[in-house]
């Protein structure tokens, strides 16, 4: 199994750009989650799903974060228009019983 | 609501020590107790995790006791390696988890 897969590992933007980040979890775990991981804040959860439902977006900052899984082998990510606080690494990770991560994203905002 | 607190880094270690990162912890009922790794570059890595009180997991040399009584779950190891130099986090509870802030190890030759 080639793990959870995240794609880019790096991007660096312009404010104001549309950012799409993509995971592609474990074939045959049920949740998804994506984490955000600042020097500042540690990891925070923004938003989990259970079989490619919506369970809890509290974490969502703000308006400009979205979240989608249209089915069971793919999420993505979306922040429009990015800040230069959104600069992080935002992490995928899914589950069926157990966490497995993926390698992250580097979002770098300018 | 749950939540996790660990001590602050970084922590630096000559190889041989011992190592100790506190996490004590704040919950309803008694969920799962976790530590994950991350590695430079990487993601997090499952470490070792407890399920009940008094349960102790380990695993490359760590190890870990659930201890009900004092809500901690401390990660020790007997004697540190330059390869054990990464970000320790403490964690807990099932889905979704929640994490600490995470402690800096760097292990000097």
């Amino acid at each position: 199994d080639a793990g959870v897969i995240q794609s880019p590992r790096h991007e660096v933007t312009e404010m104001g750009q549309e950012v799409t980040l993509r995971c592609k979890p474990i074939s045959g775990h049920n949740s998804l989650f994506w984490y955000r991981q600042t020097m500042m804040r540690g990891l925070e959860l923004l938003i989990y799903f259970n079989n490619n439902v919506p369970i809890d977006d509290s974490g969502m900052p703000e308006d400009r974060f979205s979240a989608k899984m249209p089915n069971a082998s793919f999420s993505t990510l979306k922040i429009q228009p990015s800040e230069p606080r959104d600069s992080a690494v935002y992490f995928c990770a899914s589950s069926f019983g157990g966490y497995t991560f993926g390698s992250g994203t580097r979002l770098t905002v300018v | 609501g749950n939540s996790v607190t660990q001590m602050e880094g970084p922590v630096t270690l000559s190889e041989e020590a011992f190592l100790t990162i506190n996490c004590t912890y704040t919950a309803t009922g008694y969920p799962s107790l976790f530590w994950y790794v991350q590695y430079p570059g990487e993601g997090l890595q499952l470490l070792l995790k407890a399920t009940k009180a008094d349960d102790k997991g380990s695993n490359k040399g760590f190890e870990a006791t659930y201890r009900k009584e004092t809500t901690s779950f401390h990660l020790e190891k007997g004697s540190v390696q330059v390869s054990d130099s990464a970000v320790y986090f403490c964690a807990l509870g099932n889905t979704p988890l929640v994490f600490g802030k995470g402690t800096r190890l760097s292990v000097i030759a």
